[in-house]
């Protein structure tokens, strides 16, 4: 059973599209986050939910948005894309507390065109 | 703004080197500290993680651990081919939420045979 899920695994959109990605976790965890990584590699923090709770909110466009139907699952929706959101979006999730281990999904490629 | 600092590498050893990688963070309270491996094209997975001072080994990973010079490093003994990765310092910062965790931009390490 795959404990963080993803879908889609690759994404290729045009510009001013919206498109959504979708995140499932079936390991019990209370925590669940967005990342970015770009290019360079670099993985950053987008968002992060507890038990449905928005808890961080880094410096994002509003452009992004996301939503937790429930504490399993954290989707990202991305309205009028641009050609710099593409990058792979990881989702995580966690137990909680302070510095538990976040568990990655495979991760989505978008490519805006 | 709270940074982690790792030096992009690439790190080349050969086979059944010491691979050496050492992050350093910017503040001094932090309290939580993580090392993850990236493969290419793959999601980040755990390693290690280390709250005290000192070291801490883990089969041929040993994590190291200095909060007073606020540095982490990770010992990778006996290096396989396949330890090839993308290594990623992340720590979670005082202060602020205890669910975030800021990450490095991470380590190329090559092993050759």
């Amino acid at each position: 059973d795959t404990a963080v899920s993803q879908t889609p695994k690759y994404l290729v959109t045009q510009m001013g599209n919206d498109k959504s990605i979708k995140c499932e976790q079936n390991l019990g965890h209370d925590t669940m986050y967005w990342y970015k990584q770009d290019s360079k590699k670099f993985l950053k923090i987008m968002f992060s939910y507890n038990n449905k709770e928005l808890i961080i909110n880094e410096t994002v466009p509003n452009r992004f948005s996301p939503k937790s139907p429930d504490k399993a699952h954290l989707n990202l929706h991305i309205n009028s894309l641009e050609l710099g959101d593409s990058a792979v979006y990881f989702c995580a999730s966690s137990q909680g507390g302070p510095g538990d281990t976040q568990y990655f999904g495979p991760g989505t490629r978008l490519t805006v065109l | 703004q709270k940074e982690v600092e790792q030096n992009s590498g690439p790190l080349s050893v050969p086979e059944g080197a010491i691979a050496s990688l050492n992050c350093t963070y910017s503040d001094r309270g932090s309290q939580s500290f993580f090392w993850y491996r990236q493969y290419s094209g793959k999601s980040p997975e755990l390693i290690m993680f280390i709250y005290s001072n000192g070291d801490k080994e883990d089969g041929r990973f040993t994590a190291q651990l200095n909060k007073a010079s606020q540095y982490v490093s990770l010992l990778i003994r006996d290096s396989q081919p396949s330890d090839s990765a993308t290594y990623l310092c992340a720590v979670n910062f005082s202060g602020g939420s205890n669910y975030k965790l800021t990450f490095g931009k991470g380590t190329l390490l090559t092993v050759n045979p």
